[in-house]
């Protein structure tokens, strides 16, 4: 099916780890965003991208690290993780604007 | 800076009934206005969008919004609820002239009694 592909859909990290979200579309959007999900607070943007080889920093930057070498592709990485990333991470995709997300990673920070 | 409220953390309404989800909205320019539905470990769903024209926007599974300019508002609603709408319903912002994803608002669980 056509949409937006996250892996994993869980991981269990403990602090100072390091690892690699993936998304993945099969649209030919230009737009890609990580938001993150915390209860009470909504989704919060991260990081995000215009097209293939850009990158810009959304409301909630620091910790993390994105790249988009291919227009399909779009990394969120973790250098060193703090229990403060313990959270739903979600992918998303448009022509101008979020448009399709991914299913989320929980990712949980020991 | 752009923001969100949606003044309501769950709303109640029985099946059948008219619902109304509730978000006000502040941006510096001309609004895009978004919502989006959540249900249980899945992404989020778009449903509907308001960019200009009409201020009744009709999107996804039956439901409408109202963009009033004067109140700043864009309040979510379906003339009869069914209990498959039961979910987490988000209200979005963005500046016209913004390049940024979209401004959340907190979300609303709406609640649909049988």
């Amino acid at each position: 099916n056509a949409g937006v592909t996250q892996t994993p859909k869980f991981r269990v990290l403990k602090t100072g780890q390091s690892m690699t979200l993936l998304c993945a579309q099969d649209m030919n959007h230009e737009y890609m965003y990580w938001y993150r999900q915390d209860p009470g607070m909504g989704l919060r943007l991260i990081h995000y991208s215009v097209g293939e080889g850009t990158t810009a920093k959304g409301e909630v930057p620091d910790g993390y690290n994105v790249s988009r070498l291919k227009k399909q592709n779009f990394l969120l990485g973790l250098e060193s993780a703090a229990p403060s990333q313990t959270s739903v991470y979600f992918c998303a995709s448009g022509l101008s604007q979020p448009q399709h997300f991914g299913d989320g990673t929980r990712l949980s920070i020991l | 800076a752009q923001s969100v409220a949606q003044p309501e953390d769950q709303v109640n309404v029985a099946e059948g009934n008219p619902l109304t989800v509730k978000c006000t909205y502040s941006v510096s320019g001309n609004p895009y206005l978004f919502w989006y539905v959540q249900y249980p470990n899945r992404g989020l769903q778009f449903l509907l969008k308001y960019i200009t024209g009409d201020n009744l926007v009709k999107g996804s599974y039956g439901f409408e919004a109202e963009f009033n300019k004067s109140q700043t508002s864009f309040h979510l609603k379906k003339p009869s609820a069914l209990v498959s709408d039961s979910a987490l319903y988000f209200c979005a912002v963005r500046d016209e002239g913004g390049a940024d994803g979209l401004t959340f608002g907190k979300g609303t669980h709406l609640i649909i009694q049988p």
